[in-house]
């Protein structure tokens, strides 16, 4: 059975402090790995996509890179409206993401 | 307009109620998705469709039916509501032709609270 645990389960920085959040998997077969992001009352944002160990992407302030067991998100000097859950989810087939909980990151101006 | 709309938006129903879920999309996906997230649990699968004749289960499909109308319409139905059903529910949709095969879109959500 697919697993993910991403940790921390919070996160408060702030402003122009860079962090990163940790996305820890076990996959009978990656697919691909995904970060969402959530605002509070709405539903998960696409963010990006690794499909191979060493991948990295990179968006604004966000960079996603991918071992074979784990995929960091790197938030570098975040700002206030950086603030909400970060989702990891990892694929195995053809349809079903695994979702770890969430880390719900507070940046204060 | 929004590609996923759910409705409700928001649902409060009593025990032993049966309580429908609307999801429409515009994106022209043949994939939708059910899912429910809970405090700490992160997200869970309820029901899939690959086409309006395909429907699956996912891993928590107990106490939940689903209909897919059209390619565009797939709703989620709790036949007997129950206090343990309160959560967000999420649609979701994917195109397994596209470039981006894998990735998943999802609507607003639908807070649903079984009193």
């Amino acid at each position: 059975e697919d697993q993910v645990t991403q940790s921390p389960e919070a996160l408060r920085l702030q402003e122009g402090e860079s962090s990163s959040l940790n996305c820890s998997y076990t996959v009978s077969g990656l697919r691909g790995l995904f970060w969402y992001r959530q605002d509070p009352g709405k539903g998960p944002e696409f963010l990006f996509t690794l499909y191979s160990a060493g991948e990295e992407k990179e968006k604004e302030r966000l960079k996603a890179t991918l071992t074979k067991k784990e995929s960091f998100l790197h938030i570098t000097a975040p700002k206030p409206e950086d603030s909400a859950t970060y989702l990891c989810a990892v694929q195995s087939n053809d349809y079903k993401l695994s979702f770890g909980a969430g880390t719900t990151v507070t940046v204060r101006a | 307009d929004a590609d996923v709309t759910q409705t409700p938006r928001n649902r409060i129903t009593k025990t032993g109620k049966r309580i429908m879920l609307e999801c429409s999309q515009t994106k022209g996906h043949d994939r939708m998705y059910w899912y429910r997230q809970d405090p700490g649990l992160g997200l869970r699968l309820i029901y899939y469709s690959f086409d309006v004749k395909d429907i699956n289960k996912g891993e928590i499909s107990d106490g939940y039916s689903v209909s897919r109308q059209a390619q565009a319409k797939f709703s989620l139905s709790l036949e007997s509501a129950i206090p343990n059903q309160t959560a967000l529910y999420f649609c979701a949709t994917s195109d397994p032709h596209g470039v981006n095969s894998y990735e998943q879109y999802f609507g607003p959500g639908t807070r649903l609270t079984v009193t």
